[in-house]
């Protein structure tokens, strides 16, 4: 199957500042990127799609300022979160697909804010 | 809005034994796809099996099967000659064709932990 890059695997950073993760979609045009978050032994809950040169769609409740995300080519979407504090403390995992494929994932960010 | 449930939130098995894990999903939808994803402690998701709605033969991959009722809204997942390495959070999901192509999201279930023991 298509791969999907995502970087970092860990972060930690201290509470106020920002952190970008990077998904990329390595052998593939990924014409629409999606990312998610997961809690401890929950399910992933989608946050945002992002389709490549156009505005992301945010799902009801989630912070389009918190949670910044860019889809500015068509192999790489950033989710960049701001001013982060210990609540945003998460794992979080992009997917990509093009327009016929299955979604592809990557291999997940765990975020520590201290 | 489309729901999937998976009522199960822990099995576990010994090795080489067969497991069905359950799903249920609601929709409207007549178009749509079902998948169930594995997330091993890596957490990487990884596809297991995909069925299309409008295909009545349930879809199989080697020692994994589907049980797909689309009357019922059912769609469980068999493993068969279960092995240690099946040990993971297995997901039921749903995605429905109508759209934006490529923009269709997954709705995932809440999950459910299988143990395979030695």
């Amino acid at each position: 199957g298509a791969v999907v890059s995502q970087h970092p695997s860990w972060v930690i950073c201290k509470s106020g500042t920002s952190v970008k993760i990077e998904c990329r979609s390595l052998d593939f045009q990924a014409t629409t990127m999606f990312w998610y978050r997961q809690f401890p032994k929950q399910s992933l809950m989608l946050m945002a799609t992002s389709n490549e040169g156009s505005k992301a769609t945010y799902e009801q409740g989630v912070e389009k300022d918190k949670f910044l995300i860019n889809h500015a080519s068509l192999t790489l979407s950033t989710l960049t979160v701001t001013s982060a504090h210990p609540e945003d403390s998460s794992f979080y995992i992009c997917s990509a697909r093009d327009l016929y494929s299955e979604a592809f994932f990557g291999q997940g960010t765990r975020l520590t804010v201290v | 809005a489309q729901t999937v449930t998976q009522s199960q939130p822990e099995m576990s098995v010994q090795e080489a034994e067969t497991v069905t894990l359950s799903c249920t999903y609601d929709t409207s939808e007549s178009n749509y796809y079902l998948f169930w994803y594995k997330q091993p402690p890596s957490r990487q998701m990884i596809l297991v099996i995909r069925q299309e709605a409008y295909k009545q033969q349930n879809a199989t991959e080697n020692r994994f099967s589907v049980n797909f009722q689309k009357a019922a809204k059912s769609f469980s997942l068999k493993i068969s000659d279960s092995q240690l390495g099946d040990t993971a959070m297995y997901f039921c999901a749903f995605m429905k064709l109508s759209g934006i192509q490529g923009a269709q999201k997954l709705v995932f279930g809440q999950g459910t932990r299988l143990t395979i023991n030695p």
